[in-house]
């Protein structure tokens, strides 16, 4: 099993829409968990941090699931300026930085 | 801009050369981190260091070298170039280890022919 994974879409949405997507890790021991944005050739950024009671940042929503070992981004009211690849982050214990390969968002006209 | 810098821009080496990256940091960020982004993946973890030592290290052989300076720029230094060494190059920099956030330069753009 892959240390992170997610679901490599692309996602095609129409604007407007709800979407959201998961990710898995496999170290139980993971400390700390982050949502970044990619776009086209260009560097990540961070998104939101992924806290175990759930946060919000206006149309972002991310949660936490432990015993299950996945967090998920969902997106409310989605832009085509959303249109991006979502990458998810595990920190680890000791300090190691896993990133999925990410997911593809392509929001439709 | 997230301030921190990398440079060249894009790079062409052929197998077996050496090559030598560069970061700068934002002032005040003791934390860099290193990443290679192969097309189409996510970017992978090379090494951290942290008050110019090494702070951790992913799964990359002893060719892949670092160095941070007290100026908080840093170098990834990369010997014997194989053609699957041909990636994106990303350094991020954090004011501690384990920071939420860590600022992304723009990458250098490696090709090894």
């Amino acid at each position: 099993r892959k240390e992170v994974e997610q679901d490599p879409g692309p996602f095609n949405v129409p604007e407007g829409a709800t979407v959201a997507f998961n990710c898995t890790y496999s170290n139980s021991a993971s400390q700390s968990f982050f949502w970044y944005r990619q776009d086209c050739r260009k560097e990540p950024k961070l998104l939101m941090s992924v806290y175990s009671s759930g946060n919000e940042d206006g149309r972002f929503t991310a949660q936490l699931n432990r015993a299950s070992q996945y967090i998920s981004l969902l997106i409310r009211d989605s832009k085509l300026s959303d249109s991006a690849t979502y990458l998810c982050v595990v920190n680890s214990r000791d300090d190691k930085i896993i990133f999925g390969k990410g997911t593809r968002l392509h929001i439709l006209p | 801009e997230t301030g921190v810098t990398q440079s060249p821009t894009h790079l062409i080496k052929t197998r077996g050369q050496q090559v030598t990256l560069r970061c700068s940091s934002q002032s005040g960020h003791n934390t860099v981190s290193w990443y290679q982004q192969a097309l189409g993946q996510g970017p992978q973890f090379i090494f951290q260091y942290y008050r110019e030592e090494e702070n951790g290290r992913g799964n990359f052989p002893p060719r892949f070298s670092g160095l941070q300076f007290p100026n908080y720029s840093s170098e990834l230094n990369v010997n014997a170039l194989e053609l699957d060494d041909s990636a994106l190059y990303l350094c991020a920099s954090s004011l501690e280890v384990g920071e939420r956030e860590q600022f992304f330069g723009p990458g250098t753009r490696l090709t090894v022919l």
